[in-house]
């Protein structure tokens, strides 16, 4: 089946640096989307990309979606404690055909500590 | 009203016990889903509703036993389950199944399940 890595797995960075994750995957993706997960709750959609190519901004947030189609970038700028959580790629080929058709696919998540 | 609620937040049961977590959204969304999440995995596609339909079993045991009875609520009905099903359970909703719109998930906060 399809399965996306994203790394790094954790990071610990003191707050006001900027972040950067990605996702990569053997597979093409027609949507990319981030979703983070406060601690005690369930993940809320943060960006969603839909285009190759596409630079997306959500406040200090920054996602891309990758000219290949296989990967995505999210940048988070002059972090804050609040955001500490697990941040999450998923992938979605929502055209019709193959296997894979209209299964989002997650990655295993990146824990971000932010030290004040 | 938040836009998915799940209770209970908390369960503990026995692996004789017979338990159920309620799922409800107050979004109008027409597909329903459950995922389970257990620590340093991905997000696991258990089951899938749209338009109160089951469209999507993702090969799980009978003892997840799912109930959609209208297109708000959602129910996980528990039985004989065994210690290695403890994790959180993730209830969420969207506007659409195998679209860009079914990438656009709406979470619950989780039901986190212990089997002793």
């Amino acid at each position: 089946g399809q399965q996306l890595n994203q790394s790094p797995q954790s990071m610990f960075i003191q707050e006001g640096e900027d972040v950067s994750m990605n996702c990569t995957s053997s597979s093409i993706f027609n949507t990319w989307l981030w979703y983070k997960q406060d601690p005690g709750e369930g993940p809320v959609l943060l960006i969603a990309l839909y285009k190759a190519g596409e630079l997306t901004s959500n406040g200090r947030l920054t996602a891309q979606f990758g000219i290949t189609r296989k990967d995505s970038f999210l940048n988070i700028s002059a972090s804050i404690p609040s955001d500490v959580g697990i941040y999450f790629c998923a992938g979605l080929n929502s055209n019709a055909g193959g296997t894979s058709y209209g299964k989002l696919t997650f990655g295993q998540g990146t824990i971000l500590t932010v030290h004040p | 009203e938040t836009g998915v609620t799940q209770t209970p937040r908390h369960l503990v049961m026995g692996m004789t016990n017979k338990k159920s977590l309620k799922c409800e959204q107050h979004l109008g969304h027409n597909a329903m889903y459950w995922y389970k999440q257990s620590a340093k995995k991905p997000l696991e596609l258990m089951f899938v509703y749209s338009l109160e339909e089951r469209v999507e079993n993702n090969s799980v045991p009978s003892r997840f036993s799912p109930e959609c009875p209208n297109s708000s609520h959602l129910f996980l009905h528990l039985h004989t389950l065994q210690p290695e099903d403890s994790a959180l359970y993730l209830c969420a909703s969207s506007q659409g199944y195998k679209t860009s719109g079914g990438a656009l998930l709406f979470f619950g906060e989780g039901s986190r399940l212990t089997v002793l």
